[in-house]
């Protein structure tokens, strides 16, 4: 089981919704991470906090907002998607040194599957 | 039976066989590779982990090699179980990046 719970596991939403995806580790990680995923590819990076600071941004639409609360929370704040958008959104951790993720390994929540309509 | 990633995106082996994933990478910055193993519905699961200097690394039924002469990575699983199928990705880090990016992956069907 992982220990990077996401909530919700099902959203679904219209194009002038907001809403937003919730992430949380206590595994004591520094480094927090929001993937997009499609169907039948590879999770592909959007976001990476460290240390509760966005240390990247993968050129990501700014209807996709990311919001560190504190070291153990991640949010994705959601607002005027298309449909395009929709896809399995995952969340991930791991260890942090020297303000940028090393090379730990992460784990992954289970993610939230968006459907924009 | 054996892969490679980007030519052979399923791989069907027998129960009981050893199965071989391949991976190859194109950045020679890279330094650490994982594998994650990804079954339906779920979020990618770590697998095994290896640093770039190492060639080799064992965890439990799972071997990983790293051939960074020719930037190639792979998956060894023994004795193939029907709870292996699911889509397994390869993914790196670049020397000074803090982000990990995942290769385009392989699905293992077990045959009964």
């Amino acid at each position: 089981d992982t220990e990077v719970t996401q909530t919700p596991k099902h959203l679904v939403m219209g194009m002038t919704n907001k809403k937003s995806l919730k992430c949380e580790q206590h595994m004591g990680h520094r480094a927090m991470y929001w993937y997009k995923q499609k169907a039948k590819k590879p999770p592909e990076l959007m976001f990476v906090y460290s240390y509760e600071k966005l240390s990247i941004n993968e050129s990501v639409p700014s209807r996709f907002s990311p919001e560190c609360p504190n070291s153990s929370l991640l949010n994705l704040h959601l607002h005027a998607l298309q449909p395009e958008d929709s896809a399995l959104y995952l969340c991930a951790s791991s260890h942090s040194r020297q303000g940028r993720a090393s090379g730990n390994t992460i784990y992954f929540g289970e993610g939230s599957w968006l459907t924009v309509v | 039976g054996e892969s490679v990633g980007l030519h052979l995106p399923t791989l069907s082996v027998q129960e009981g066989d050893n199965s071989i994933i391949n991976c190859a990478y194109s950045n020679s910055a890279s330094d650490y590779f994982i594998w994650y193993k990804q079954e339906s519905g779920k979020g990618p699961q770590f697998i095994i982990d290896i640093r770039s200097n190492m060639d080799k690394r064992q965890g439990q039924r799972v071997t990983v090699l790293l051939n960074k002469t020719v930037k190639h990575l792979s998956l060894q699983i023994a004795a193939t179980q029907p709870g292996d199928s699911a889509v397994y990705f390869c993914a790196e880090r670049a020397g000074n990046a803090s982000k990990i990016i995942f290769g385009s992956g392989t699905r293992l069907s077990i045959q009964p």
